[in-house]
């Protein structure tokens, strides 16, 4: 069975500090890809990072880097200089091949003390 | 307008009534969706439209019907919704259905309350 995991339904993280948000997946498929998003209170979903199976290096987008350690199926979202504004909900994802839908974790909540 | 966006943004309804939900991408996408998120749980899938044809109905009550009349229009109708049908119902587009690197983009959602 296709599975995310987050384990932090919330975090806090002190302005300009790096955090590190969880996630572990659960599949038997060699192709699949890992993705974040990220929900504010007005309800989008913004996406942040992507990561193939097949992909060598971390993802990185801006402030945005992916963590991936494919032998402990994870893939952990590391925001560095944390903003005030990056306080929100996020989620990791998972696309796979042959079961051909994203299915969603159940996110972790994140506040950014000022 | 760019991107992905829903009408209404928000919908109070009584279980009576009848009401559509409307999605537009204009990012030139072959595949819409429609989820549901209510609070505390996971993203829901509900329909998934692959060039105007439905191709996933995750066990959805018939009280919701999809239409996609185009590539880039999706619609949700509503009638006789039940109160635990109260949700964030978010429209999203990709590429396609297919391939590692499908990300999907999503519009802002409607906030439905059903009375």
């Amino acid at each position: 069975a296709q599975k995310i995991t987050q384990t932090q339904p919330g975090m806090f993280v002190q302005e300009k500090e790096a955090v590190t948000l969880d996630c572990t997946y659960d599949t038997s498929d060699q192709s699949y890809g890992l993705f974040w998003y990220k929900q504010p209170s007005s309800g989008e979903m913004i996406f942040l990072i992507y990561q193939g199976s097949y992909d060598e290096q971390n993802a990185t987008e801006g402030r945005y880097s992916l963590n991936f350690q494919k032998a402990r199926k994870s893939a952990n979202l590391v925001i560095s200089a944390s903003q005030l504004g990056d306080s929100a909900m996020y989620f990791c994802a998972m696309w796979v091949s042959s079961y051909d839908k994203v299915i969603f974790g159940p996110g972790t909540s994140l506040s950014v003390i000022p | 307008e760019t991107g992905v966006t829903q009408t209404p943004r928000h919908l109070v309804m009584g279980m009576t009534n009848k009401k559509s939900l409307k999605c537009e991408q204009h990012l030139g996408h072959n595949a819409m969706y429609w989820y549901k998120q209510s609070a505390k749980k996971p993203l829901e899938l509900m329909f998934v439209y692959n060039f105007k044809e439905q191709t996933e109905n995750n066990s959805v009550p018939s009280r919701f019907s999809p239409e996609c009349p185009n590539s880039s229009h999706l619609f949700l109708h509503l009638h006789t919704l039940q109160p635990e049908d109260s949700a964030l119902y978010l429209c999203a587009s990709s590429q396609a259905t297919s391939g590692l690197q499908e990300t999907q983009y999503f519009g802002p959602g409607t906030r439905l309350l059903v009375l």
